[in-house]
């Protein structure tokens, strides 16, 4: 079946730093790919939609300059936190579909704690 | 706009027994795609079931089964012979065809209690 990894599970880091988290479809090619933000026992909230070579298309109300997003090739997309605070620790999931109408898989998560 | 709702936050059920999630949706399009998804503990996302709007048959994998009812915009998950790893946050989601984007509902607590 199609496997998304998402990378690293986890990070800790401190207030004014960024991070970054990778997204990977290992055997298929991904011409889209989702970010999305989980608060806890909530659903999952897209933030925003990346399709290879173009810039990505964010929600309502996610800024853009704080959550940067890449989709540089079929098989990777990376977002990075700049200047992360506290409130931006939450729990960010990707996923990533081939074309057609297949359903998106997702990768297992990464739970980002600012200190 | 489509919108899902999952009337039911949180449920329980003994093992080995049935239970039924419910999910409404509402839409104006003709044809769409439902979906189940489970999210245990470990909090990764997995497909459970998928349903294409235009086929009138109910889907069904192994223990878990669809009741689609498209008049009526209903589309529950039925789990039977219930099991301790069923516990899991249940969401519902709908899509468009060639829209790409999932919207899911609130999702449904199930704890299974042996």
């Amino acid at each position: 079946g199609a496997v998304v990894s998402q990378h690293p599970s986890r990070v800790i880091c401190k207030s004014g730093t960024s991070v970054k988290i990778e997204c990977r479809s290992l055997d298929f090619q991904a011409t889209t790919m989702f970010w999305y933000r989980q608060f806890p026992k909530k659903s999952l909230m897209l933030m925003a939609t990346s399709n290879e070579g173009s810039k990505a298309t964010y929600e309502q109300g996610v800024e853009k300059d704080k959550f940067l997003i890449n989709h540089a090739s079929l098989t990777l997309s990376t977002l990075t936190v700049t200047s992360a605070h506290p409130e931006d620790s939450s729990f960010y999931i990707c996923s990533a579909r081939d074309e057609g109408d297949q359903p998106q898989h997702f990768g297992d998560g990464t739970r980002l704690s600012i200190l | 706009a489509q919108t899902v709702t999952q009337s039911q936050p949180e449920m329980s059920v003994q093992e080995a027994e049935t239970v039924t999630l419910s999910c409404t949706y509402d839409t104006s399009e003709s044809n769409y795609y439902l979906f189940w998804y489970k999210q245990p503990p470990s909090r990764q996302m997995i497909l459970v079931i998928r349903q294409e709007a235009y086929k009138q048959q109910n889907a069904t994998e192994n223990r878990f089964s669809v009741n689609f009812q498209k008049a009526a915009k209903s589309f529950s998950l039925k789990i039977s012979d219930s099991q301790l790893g069923d516990t899991a946050m249940y969401f519902c989601a709908f899509m468009i065809p060639s829209g790409s984007r999932l919207t899911f509902g609130e999702g449904t607590q199930l704890t299974v209690n042996p």
